[in-house]
């Protein structure tokens, strides 16, 4: 059964400051995507990584994908309160198998 | 192009009464899947479904869930006689076929509240 972790579960921080928040497994996955999720809404994708080593930035968000494709990191860089949220990892092993989300970090992000 | 779309937002019921959630894909993709989310928790797979075929349902209660995504119309998830545990919040995702299980895009969600 495939299981995705993440870490930590809460985070707050101040405003300024950088953060690292972790998506890990023991299964290998085709790819996986990240996603943002507001209180009231659905979640938001933010980026899906696909090959293993890959690191895509999305503003002052950087995502890599671990070489061997079980694991990812999302960090940001001078937190803003418009980051506060619930983030959410999420992948398949292959790209027709239903996806499987983690539980999420969420963020909290003090002016 | 409009987003995926969920009705309705919020959806109250007593204890025994029928649930019904709609989904309307985006355009131009053919594969939905329904999640269902208890507060502080992430997104519980239910179904993964095309036009007229259930392609997954391992996440899907045995008994009073049903989901179905008629060749017209939007998709339905369905809770008979529903109890207070089914209170959640329902989202639906829908990807294009090319990007199936890779790219999902999710809609607002139904809010559902058992009393």
């Amino acid at each position: 059964t495939q299981l995705l972790e993440q870490s930590p579960q809460f985070l707050s921080i101040q405003e300024g400051e950088n953060l690292t928040v972790y998506c890990n497994s023991s299964s290998v996955f085709s790819s996986l995507q990240w996603y943002r999720q507001e209180p009231g809404e659905g979640p938001v994708l933010l980026v899906t990584v696909v090959t293993g080593g890959e690191v895509k930035k999305l503003k002052r968000l950087t995502f890599q994908f671990g070489d061997a494709r079980k694991d990812s990191s999302l960090h940001i860089t001078a937190a803003q309160p418009g980051d506060t949220g619930l983030y959410l990892c999420a992948g398949g092993e292959t790209s027709y198998d239903k996806v499987i989300f983690g539980p999420g970090t969420s963020l909290s992000v003090i002016p | 192009n409009a987003g995926v779309m969920q009705n309705p937002r919020h959806l109250v019921r007593r204890r025994g009464q029928e649930a019904r959630l709609r989904c309307s894909p985006m355009k131009g993709h053919s594969h939905v899947y329904w999640y269902r989310q208890l507060p502080e928790e992430g997104l519980k797979f239910m179904v993964y479904l095309q036009k007229e075929n259930i392609i997954d349902e391992s996440g899907m209660p045995k008994e009073r869930f049903s989901a179905e995504f008629p060749k017209e119309g939007p998709s339905i998830l369905r809770i008979q006689q529903v109890v207070r545990g089914d209170s959640a919040a329902y989202f639906c995702a829908s990807s294009p076929l090319d990007q199936a299980g890779e790219t999902q895009y999710f809609g607002p969600g139904t809010r559902l509240l058992v009393l």
